[in-house]
């Protein structure tokens, strides 16, 4: 199994541009969820879905947009990328609302707003 | 949301164990604790979790207090490749069962 994918791993984006993180993983977790990782801080909830057609707001949204349309893929989607969206930008999947089952995490992309 | 704080950093020496130290005092009754660790901005690591009785799996250990106001995870014979930020994490139940992150522990493992 790949677990969580992410594309692409590194992106350079002009102010004003738009684009879609992808985000696939393929353990059939319901729950899915997109983080921001800025320098020297621990990562922060952007936007989360528990479950195909279900999405809501995390701890940052601003900024972002998210669909889920099948149980595999949670894109996220900057419509006018700004500087303050430099961050590295993690995905992750969980098996269900359980509190007792551990997360699993992609790989990142890096993006960077110029 | 409960917050974890945790030391800025920690030296180990090669084979010895690493005790990281986390304290979650606002933590609620069914609020997990999770350790993982981020090696050279990669995506996080599980290591560990628990409630409120200790763990152990074959990566490490995880005491909690009786109380849950603090934890510690311990890498029983620390390797140069146990290099990495460790976060202690606490799992709330709302917003999808959010990771709340703190800065965590960078952990050098020495020769």
């Amino acid at each position: 199994n790949a677990g969580v994918t992410q594309t692409p791993k590194f992106q350079v984006l002009k102010t004003g541009q738009s684009m879609t993180l992808q985000c696939a993983q393929d353990m059939n977790h319901e729950y899915m969820s997109w983080y921001r990782q800025d320098p020297g801080m621990g990562l922060r909830l952007i936007h989360y879905s528990v479950g195909a057609g279900i999405t809501d707001q995390g701890e940052v949204p601003n900024g972002y947009n998210v669909s889920r349309s099948t149980t595999e893929d949670f894109p996220l989607r900057l419509l006018s990328a700004a500087p303050s969206q430099t961050s590295v930008y993690f995905c992750a999947s969980t098996r269900g609302g359980n509190l007792n089952t551990e997360a699993f995490f992609g790989q990142g992309t890096r993006l960077t707003v110029v | 949301d409960a917050k974890t704080t945790q030391p800025p950093s920690m030296d180990c020496a090669e084979g010895r164990a690493a005790n990281l130290p986390c304290n979650h005092s606002t933590i609620s009754g069914n609020e997990y604790v999770y350790w993982y660790r981020q090696i050279h901005s990669q995506g996080p690591q599980y290591i560990i979790h628990g409630l409120k009785n200790n763990e152990t799996n074959e990566m490490a250990s995880l005491i909690i207090t009786e109380d849950r106001k603090s934890s510690t995870l311990i890498l029983p014979h620390a390797t140069l490749r146990d290099t990495a930020v460790y976060y202690c994490i606490v799992r709330v139940r709302n917003q999808g069962g959010k990771l709340i992150f703190g800065q965590g522990t960078e952990l050098s493992v020495k020769p």
